[in-house]
């Protein structure tokens, strides 16, 4: 099925510092949003974005809307151990009338103490 | 509790055996989603209820899946016949407003099929 690409696939950083990712799509999406996910456990919701452009923070998380609205990314920082986990982006179509997203493969964090 | 629930949350089955995979959305949430998610990839869309009404099964890989969510609550989500390539985790989420795309997902249930 289609699936945004998301990169990079795994990070291996140390505790302080700060980590991005970004996820692109072929077409336009009308709401992006950034969920993590822990081992054996569902996707917790991040952060939620809605307009082309906006920007938007949840404490040390900061993600954005592509102005294109093709693309979203996340930005962690001050890293912590506990970030450690699966983020994945999802987009919503604008071809979509039902709310099905369309997730991108992952990034895998590991955080070095 | 608050959130979503899924049961079982670890199923295992014989190839040709029949599973239900069961959905208890947060309360008064009107919109359901499954979704499966193989190992090391990313959660895929199955089928969309709204209420009662199955308004888009697309992505439901064949006819031995099935959906149902008779009452507007609870989900169940059927297997028929299993084969090997049907083991993944299988996920649900709902949201309180149709069309509201912030999804709250459950624990999901792991389904290996032997």
């Amino acid at each position: 099925g289609q699936q945004l690409n998301q990169s990079p696939q795994s990070m291996f950083i140390q505790e302080g510092e700060d980590v991005s990712m970004n996820c692109t799509s072929s077409s336009i999406f009308n709401t992006w949003l950034w969920y993590k996910q822990d081992p054996g456990e569902g996707p917790v919701l991040l952060i939620a974005l809605y307009k082309a452009g906006e920007l938007t923070s949840n404490g040390r998380l900061t993600a954005q809307f592509g102005i294109t609205r093709k693309d979203s990314f996340l930005n962690i920082s001050a890293s912590i151990p506990s970030d450690v986990g699966i983020y994945f982006c999802a987009g919503l179509p604008s071809s979509s009338n039902t709310g099905k997203l369309i997730f991108g493969q992952g990034t895998t964090l590991q955080v070095k103490p | 509790g608050a959130g979503v629930s899924q049961s079982p949350r670890y199923k295992v089955a014989k190839r040709g055996q029949d599973v239900a995979l069961r959905c208890d959305p947060i309360s008064g949430h009107v919109s359901l989603f499954w979704y499966q998610q193989a190992l090391g990839q990313g959660p895929e869309f199955l089928t969309y209820f709204q209420n009662e009404a199955q308004l888009d099964k697309s992505g439901l890989p064949s006819d031995r899946f099935f959906a149902e969510r008779p009452e507007g609550s609870v989900s169940t989500l059927k297997i028929q016949r299993t084969q090997q390539e049907d083991s993944a985790v299988y996920l649900c989420a709902s949201t309180g407003r149709p069309y509201n795309n912030e999804q709250f997902f459950g624990p999901g249930t792991r389904l290996t099929v032997l």
